[in-house]
């Protein structure tokens, strides 16, 4: 069975300052990962993904995540937050051998001037 | 490209009363469709998933019920609402089960 666990529900950063989004997953075989953002009263938006080959994927919004086999991660990162990143972000895991997508309990990124 | 909808974008419904949301999706064929519900704190829940026509896999036993009369359309539906069927409701689409899901933009519904 896959899951994923997100690490920390809510995380409060400085404009400008480095975002860091931790997700660790479970697969028995090689997963699919992906990072979600929803804005307030909004549905979920794709920001990355990763399937197979590199394994440091570039996403929309200047967002970008590692995957790390060897410590099922898949944390997401930006150098630099804006205002208006401010949102709760979703990471799922897939594998062929369950199919459906699993998605964490999210995180909560609040951004101070 | 894919467009997704969903309406209402609001309701309020009394406890006891029917439901139905309504979900369509343009641009694709034979789409995997997807309801969710998020309820204050709980996360993103899986609620019925389809794979085709006539199709529905249900994730968690309860008081609502989907259907798929048409290829790309998506129906949620309840015949008595309960305070706790209160929530977001989004609906999502993806070629395949296993790949990246594109979800609409949702559906508030308040049971009063």
């Amino acid at each position: 069975a896959q899951s994923v666990t997100q690490l920390g529900s809510h995380v409060s950063v400085s404009e400008g300052a480095l975002v860091l989004l931790r997700c660790n997953y479970s697969s028995s075989v090689p997963p699919y990962l992906f990072w979600y953002v929803q804005y307030p009263n909004q549905g979920l938006q794709l920001l990355l993904k990763y399937t197979t080959g590199a394994t440091l994927v570039k996403g929309i919004n200047g967002f970008e995540a590692e995957f790390k086999k060897s410590e099922t991660s898949f944390h997401l990162t930006k150098p630099s937050a804006h205002m208006s990143d401010a949102a709760e972000y979703f990471c799922a895991v897939s594998d062929p051998s369950y199919g459906k997508l699993t998605f964490g309990q999210g995180t909560i990124l609040t951004v101070h001037p | 490209s894919q467009t997704i909808h969903q309406w209402p974008a609001t309701l309020v419904q009394p406890v006891g009363s029917p439901l139905s949301l309504e979900c369509t999706v343009e641009g694709t064929s034979n789409p995997n469709l997807y309801w969710y519900r998020q309820a204050a704190g709980r996360g993103l829940q899986l609620l019925f998933y389809s794979v085709g026509i006539g199709q529905i896999s249900s994730e968690v036993p309860q008081n609502l019920s989907a259907s798929r009369p048409q290829d790309r359309q998506f129906i949620l539906s309840s015949k008595k609402l309960l305070l706790s069927d209160s929530g977001f409701y989004l609906c999502a689409w993806s070629v395949r089960l296993d790949v990246e899901q594109f979800f609409g933009p949702g559906t508030r519904l308040t049971v009063l």
